[in-house]
């Protein structure tokens, strides 16, 4: 069993400021990691995905998180925000057997709002 | 494609009728999944399918609820006798799996959910 917590459940901050969303998993197993974001009256968006390979994993619209395996975190980055940005960001996590489940069953975090002011 | 599209968006019910939203996933993706979020917490998992197979059942999903995917390709969710509690966003998504690697896998891709408000 897996489990995922989301140390923020607001962050406010400023238009062009940085931001880091935390987020802390457990589990038994080795996970793929993922961060999805819900802007308002939207659904769930893949915003980045951490499967293999390089820990740094980046978006195209600037974010960036990387595994710490030894931390077990993975945690959001950003540089700069906009104000396009205020959303709420779910970090997720799933089990990864070879051969076995995809990455549709998913465990998530309780989320964190993120707000942007100007 | 047009994504994932989940139907009705919203429904308000009386408390022990019945109900059932319907998930049309994204054409090629042979899973389907069902989440339900409550307000201030991350969606939950309650079932998948593999095509018309119904792989998987959280333990939230009581006795109550049933889930079908008759030919593999929409899905229906249905929950009988409701009760306040199980108010909350229904949330479909869908991937692709393709255990002969012909195509990469996929991510889940979601739907815009469904809103039960039970009163």
């Amino acid at each position: 069993a897996q489990s995922v917590t989301q140390l923020d459940s607001q962050v406010p901050v400023f238009e062009e400021a940085p931001v880091e969303l935390r987020c802390n998993y457990s589990s038994s197993v080795s996970v793929y990691l993922f961060w999805y974001v819900q802007y308002p009256n939207q659904g769930l968006q893949l915003l980045l995905k951490y499967l293999s390979g390089s820990t740094l994993v980046e978006s195209i619209n600037g974010f960036e998180a990387e595994f710490n395996k030894s931390q077990t975190s993975f945690h959001l980055r950003k540089p700069s925000v906009h104000i396009s940005d205020t959303a709420e960001y779910f970090c997720a996590v799933s089990d990864y057997r070879a051969g076995g489940t995809s990455y549709g069953k998913l465990t998530f975090g309780q989320g964190t709002i993120l707000t942007v002011h100007p | 494609d047009t994504g994932v599209s989940q139907n009705p968006r919203h429904k308000i019910t009386k408390r022990g009728q019945n109900v059932t939203f319907r998930c049309d996933p994204i054409s090629e993706h042979n899973r389907l999944y069902w989440y339900r979020q409550t307000l201030g917490q991350g969606p939950e998992f309650l079932t998948y399918f593999q095509n018309e197979a119904q792989l998987e059942k959280s333990r939230l999903l009581s006795d109550r609820f049933s889930a079908e995917r008759p030919k593999g390709s929409f899905s229906t969710l249905e929950i009988q006798r409701t009760e306040q509690g199980d108010s909350a966003m229904y949330l479909c998504a869908s991937s692709l799996r393709d255990l002969k690697r012909r195509k990469p896998n996929t991510e889940a891709f979601f739907g815009q959910g469904t809103r039960l408000t039970v009163v």
